[in-house]
């Protein structure tokens, strides 16, 4: 089982369509959590954290299940500067620092 | 205050010559990583490094691959007798060390390498 995964993708959505991305992972020790996203041949950015209570910026909701070791990223009224590859990453006690990341799924948001 | 910094950006080789990828961290980060994405795959990591010090290379190819972050200068990863699985994107990441959050970690434009 891969340490971090999720939706294969892609996903084509209108501009104004909301979109839900999910992400498991299998460290149980893991107790970071985050969404990076990554424009085509750039480097990831990081979009937020993930905490326990769920979290909102704006338009994007994150979630975290902990007992499912479950991780969601909700975009609300999507934006055509939305379209990006959204990364699941997790970091775990112990890991040395280094964060793992999922492959990503790839959004395109369509005028 | 510049970000991470590597370079070059694009690297052409030949099948057996070496790859030198240089990064420098943002200023006042003595933490550094290095991340590798391969076509279509996620960013795996490679190695963390400290002033001096490799701290973690668990991700490392046991062969070819090799890293340091000196006193003074940039980070180097090193590849030698690169072959065509080695084209990739080289991720560089700095942190000022010390919080193991993993959220201050702040990744460079990558080097995009491609062996011929």
């Amino acid at each position: 089982r891969k340490e971090v995964e999720q939706d294969p993708g892609p996903f084509n959505v209108p501009e104004g369509a909301t979109v839900a991305f999910n992400c498991t992972y299998s460290n149980s020790a893991s107790q970071s959590f985050f969404w990076y996203r990554q424009d085509c041949r750039k480097e990831p950015k990081l979009l937020m954290s993930v905490y326990s209570s769920g979290n909102e910026d704006g338009r994007f909701t994150a979630q975290l299940n902990r007992a499912s070791q479950y991780i969601s990223l909700l975009i609300r009224d999507s934006k055509l500067s939305d379209s990006a590859t959204y990364l699941c990453v997790v970091f775990a006690r112990g890991s040395n620092y280094k964060l793992t990341f999922g492959k990503g799924t790839l959004l395109t948001v369509n005028p | 205050n510049a970000g991470v910094m590597q370079n070059p950006r694009h690297l052409v080789r030949r099948r057996g010559q070496e790859a030198r990828l240089r990064c420098s961290p943002m200023k006042g980060h003595s933490h550094v990583y290095w991340y590798r994405q391969l076509p279509e795959e996620g960013l795996k990591f490679m190695v963390y490094l400290q002033k001096e010090n490799i701290i973690d290379e668990s991700g490392m190819p046991k062969e070819r691959f090799s890293a340091e972050f000196p006193k003074e200068g940039p980070s180097i990863l090193r590849i030698q007798q690169v072959v065509r699985g080695d084209s990739a994107a080289y991720f560089c990441a700095s942190s000022p060390g010390g919080s193991g959050s993993g959220e201050t970690q702040y990744f460079g434009p990558g080097t995009r390498l491609l062996v011929l």
